[in-house]
């Protein structure tokens, strides 16, 4: 069984549209993390989530939105896509109460890209 | 600011040991990982390390030395697996992992 399992794995679509990704987690962990990997390799976290609540909201545009509907779930959604889009995104899951060290379990990942 | 430095790319022989080095300036440490990341694959965890020393799992071994801020990663007896990218991250005083760009590392026969 598939720890953290995203979907879909590739996305490509037109400028201007609106796309979700899904992302699931079976670890019974309190804490998922969405992260965007560019061309250059590096991670850089968008948002994180412990039970649901919002916790870290980086210095993403607001065209991204993250939902929660369980601790089990954290959605993507993307509103009026562009090209600097482009980019695998990784989900990620962490049994961790706020302030510790959790290992972050990932998600295979959704290569979007955008025409 | 927030810096993990590590070398973008790295080759090495089947059989041999690798050494791959990451300093970090952070706001706060509260420990180091070590991630292997395949091409167009998730990164998946190696190693951790909060205290100064040498931490060793099997063929892989991490070290760390916070007075430095230095940490590295030791790969013995090569595999043509271990053909990946091997992150770096640390975890600053606000529990967020920092990452770095990731080491490419061939491994030639």
């Amino acid at each position: 069984d598939t720890a953290v399992s995203q979907t879909p794995k590739y996305l490509v679509t037109q400028m201007g549209n609106d796309k979700s990704i899904k992302c699931e987690q079976n670890l019974g962990h309190d804490t998922m993390y969405w992260y965007k990997q560019d061309s250059k390799k590096f991670l850089k976290i968008m948002f994180s989530y412990n039970n649901k609540e919002l916790i870290i909201n980086e210095t993403v545009p607001n065209r991204f939105s993250p939902k929660s509907p369980d601790k089990a779930h954290l959605n993507l959604h993307i509103n009026s896509l562009e090209l600097g889009d482009s980019a695998v995104y990784f989900c990620a899951s962490s049994q961790e109460v706020r302030e510790t060290t959790d290992t972050q379990y990932f998600g295979p990942g959704t290569r979007l890209t955008v025409l | 600011g927030q810096n993990i430095d590590q070398p973008t790319e790295m080759t090495a022989t089947e059989g041999a040991i690798v050494q791959i080095n990451c300093t970090y300036q952070t706001s706060g440490f509260n420990g180091l990982f070590w991630y292997q990341q395949h091409a167009g694959e998730a990164p998946t965890f190696l190693s951790y390390n909060v205290l100064d020393g040498l931490e060793e799992k099997g063929r892989f071994s991490s070290f760390l030395s916070r007075s430095k801020g230095y940490s590295y990663l030791l790969l013995k007896e090569l595999q043509m697996k271990d053909s990946a990218s091997y992150l770096c991250a640390c975890m600053d005083s606000n529990y967020q992992l920092i990452w770095g760009a990731g080491t490419k590392l061939i491994i030639k026969p």
